[in-house]
């Protein structure tokens, strides 16, 4: 069975500082793996996705995430943080041998201070 | 805009009602999923619907019963409700099923449930 685990429930970061949120997988087979961004009373939207090919996967608003596969992670960056960037973030591992069934992680909220 | 449509946005009850919350997913997708968020339990997948047929069960309490109709949108009922059944619910679809795709999912706006 699929697990992801997301280190750390709550990030806050400056205003144009890093953001790197972690984010740990365990898959018996080679996964595909997403992370999704939840702004204030909305749905999920996808971020980026990794599936096969190149492993820096680069996605909207600026965030990118590398696949390693010897460190089984897939975590998220942006170089400089902006404050629309204040949202809860989730990664996730799709199951290709159960009928591609994701699984979330916990999620990670992230503050943006000024 | 994701493609999914849930309705309705907001909804206040009270304990012991019963509600349906709806939901149409992209056009194309036959796979249909409902997940209840809160700020307690987090985000719980409740169960997945396949072109009409029941795929995965998660943690869906038996006061809770969906569907998935012929033309693919799918309804959650939620029965004898309590207190912590206030949650945002959440509809979302996919491609994949059937052996295909990645699992990618599109989620709706969510239906806001109050029971009072």
């Amino acid at each position: 069975a699929q697990s992801v685990t997301q280190l750390g429930s709550h990030v806050s970061v400056s205003e144009g500082a890093l953001v790197l949120l972690r984010c740990n997988y365990s898959s018996s087979v080679p996964p595909y793996l997403f992370w999704y961004v939840q702004y204030p009373n909305q749905g999920l939207q996808l971020l980026l996705k990794y599936t096969t090919g190149a492993t820096l996967v680069k996605g909207i608003n600026g965030f990118e995430a590398e696949f390693k596969k010897s460190e089984t992670s897939f975590h998220l960056t942006k170089p400089s943080a902006h404050m629309s960037d204040a949202a809860e973030y989730f990664c996730a591992v799709s199951d290709r041998s159960n009928d591609y069934k994701l699984s979330f992680g916990a999620g990670t909220t992230v503050t943006v201070r000024a | 805009d994701s493609g999914v449509t849930q309705t309705p946005k907001h909804l206040i009850t009270a304990t012991g009602q019963r509600v349906t919350l709806r939901c149409s997913p992209r056009s194309g997708d036959l796979s249909v999923y409902w997940y209840q968020q809160s700020l307690d339990q987090g985000l719980q997948f409740l169960i997945q619907y396949y072109n009409g047929e029941e795929r995965a069960k998660g943690n869906i309490l038996e006061r809770f019963s969906a569907q998935q109709f012929p033309d693919l949108h799918s309804e959650l009922n939620l029965s004898s409700l309590e207190l912590g059944d206030s949650a945002l619910y959440f509809c979302a679809s996919s491609s994949s099923g059937g052996g295909l795709g990645t699992g990618e999912l599109f989620f709706g706006e969510g239906s806001r449930l109050t029971v009072l």
